[in-house]
């Protein structure tokens, strides 16, 4: 199995910082990678796929970028309603596994 | 609009039996694979299954290793339903499941891309 490593676990920031997620995979996963984010009680959301791609309505300070085994996911200016915890995923292979998670939380 | 409705959840003893359904619309649904993914109180994102929808490979099932040989996932594309039978059911099953349209192609791999709002399993002696 792939197993994907998120990191920080944590991120305090305000608003208007510029926020960088990084994730690891264990193996080379081209650029087989989706981030999603997930707030309390709420369904998650998906925001890149194709390690790079915008999915349709997502603001554009959201961007990620990677391939191979590092990839990384940025939110260029943090808005109030960001404050939630995302997630990356591996795309390539199954089982589908997910990081960890970090937690983006008001400064 | 694309709709995802989750129902079936509820409360159980350990080694209990569950079925959560899921009713999908505004979309082709045969075209797409179908996910649940869950998330336990205070945990991250786990995948759980998804069932293949249409092709050669239509109703192949996968699973994550740890609900493997527990968990059926099963659709009905003409009802527009995906299914998850639960059995042996223990605490480490406690959680919300998602019922997710996940897109497939040969450039982006297999990714969510709408989730229904999700429903809660509980297993309590």
């Amino acid at each position: 199995d792939i197993q994907m490593t998120q990191s920080p676990s944590l991120v305090s920031a305000s608003v208007g910082d510029r926020v960088t997620i990084t994730c690891r995979a264990s193996q080379a996963i081209s650029s087989w990678v989706a981030w999603y984010q997930k707030k309390p009680g709420k369904a998650p959301k998906l925001l890149i796929y194709a390690a790079s791609s915008l999915q349709s309505g997502v603001p554009s300070r959201f961007s990620g970028s990677g391939s191979g085994t590092d990839f990384t996911l940025t939110i260029s200016t943090l808005h109030p309603e960001d404050f939630a915890t995302y997630y990356c995923q591996q795309s390539n292979s199954f089982p589908l596994t997910f990081g960890g998670g970090t937690e983006v939380e008001i400064k | 609009e694309v709709q995802i409705l989750e129902s079936g959840g509820g409360l159980r003893q350990p080694g209990g039996s569950l079925r959560l359904s899921c009713a999908a619309s505004g979309f082709m649904f045969s075209n797409y694979y179908m996910s649940w993914v869950r998330q336990a109180p205070g945990k991250g994102l786990e995948w759980v299954s998804i069932v293949i929808g249409s092709g050669t490979g239509v109703g192949n099932a996968y699973y994550a290793d740890s609900v493997k040989g527990r968990f059926t996932i099963s659709r009905d594309n003409s009802k527009k339903m995906v299914y998850l039978q639960m059995d042996s059911l223990s605490a480490d099953d406690t959680a919300i499941y998602f019922c997710a349209r996940t897109h497939y192609d040969f450039s982006s791999g297999y990714y969510v891309d709408q989730w229904g709002q999700g429903t809660l399993v509980t297993v309590t002696p």
